[in-house]
């Protein structure tokens, strides 16, 4: 069974802080991403990475960073979160054909 | 660009009845399309998937079908039941050297006991 783990499920931040979220597959997948939901905008990629050390920005990489040193480990960083970073983040690897998500963080920045 | 379309955006159906969601993209040269399933507050579970070559997928009383040409796919669900209730989402692999997904922003399927 793939299985794709996020650090937290639930965070709650202060408007400035540094946030990691870790996200770890054991599926040995090459490809990995970060998304964040928002009610009545959907699913948007933030980020992704094809390989280790190698990310892609997606549509929406402003206040975001990430980092691959491992291939099983994609961490979204909010170098200083804000509160319009308020949202439910989730990661997603894949090989071949089929994509898996995680359970989800849900983010809230006060 | 590609867009993906679902609609409608809820729907609520009594126990028992079959039911038809419906997933509609713009852009025809697809390489796959995944629906997944959404428990609220909660990760995507992937449900099916089907290749462009492909017409249709089934897995239990889930069936999904493809017509690229009309750029349209279709989840069938069959005698619902209430742990059926979820968001359902579509989303489209455009190319087999593309990385992104074009998500949908689901259906929210109510099934009522």
């Amino acid at each position: 069974d793939v299985k794709v783990t996020q650090s937290s499920r639930y965070l709650v931040k202060r408007t400035g802080e540094k946030v990691f979220l870790e996200c770890v597959q054991d599926m040995d997948h090459e490809n990995m991403f970060w998304y964040r939901q928002d009610p009545g905008l959907g699913l948007r990629l933030i980020y992704f990475s094809y390989d280790v050390k190698m990310k892609e920005k997606g549509d929406i990489p402003e206040g975001y960073s990430v980092s691959r040193e491992k291939k099983e480990r994609f961490s979204l960083i909010l170098e200083s979160a804000s509160t319009n970073q308020t949202s439910m983040y989730l990661c997603a690897s894949r090989t071949g054909y089929e994509q898996y998500f995680g359970p989800g963080t849900r983010l809230t920045v006060t | 660009k590609q867009e993906v379309t679902q609609i409608p955006a809820a729907l609520s159906v009594p126990e028992g009845e079959n039911l038809v969601l419906n997933c509609s993209f713009t852009d025809s040269a697809i390489y796959n399309l995944q629906w997944f399933r959404q428990d609220p507050g909660k990760g995507l579970t992937s449900l099916l998937l089907i290749q462009s070559s492909q017409r249709e997928q089934t897995s239990g009383r889930l069936n999904a079908s493809l017509d690229k040409s009309s750029g349209r796919s279709t989840l069938y669900i069959a005698a619902s039941q209430p742990g059926d209730s979820a968001t359902y989402l579509c989303a489209v692999r455009s190319g087999a050297g593309s990385y992104q997904l074009t998500f949908g922003k689901g259906t929210k399927l109510s099934v009522i006991p």
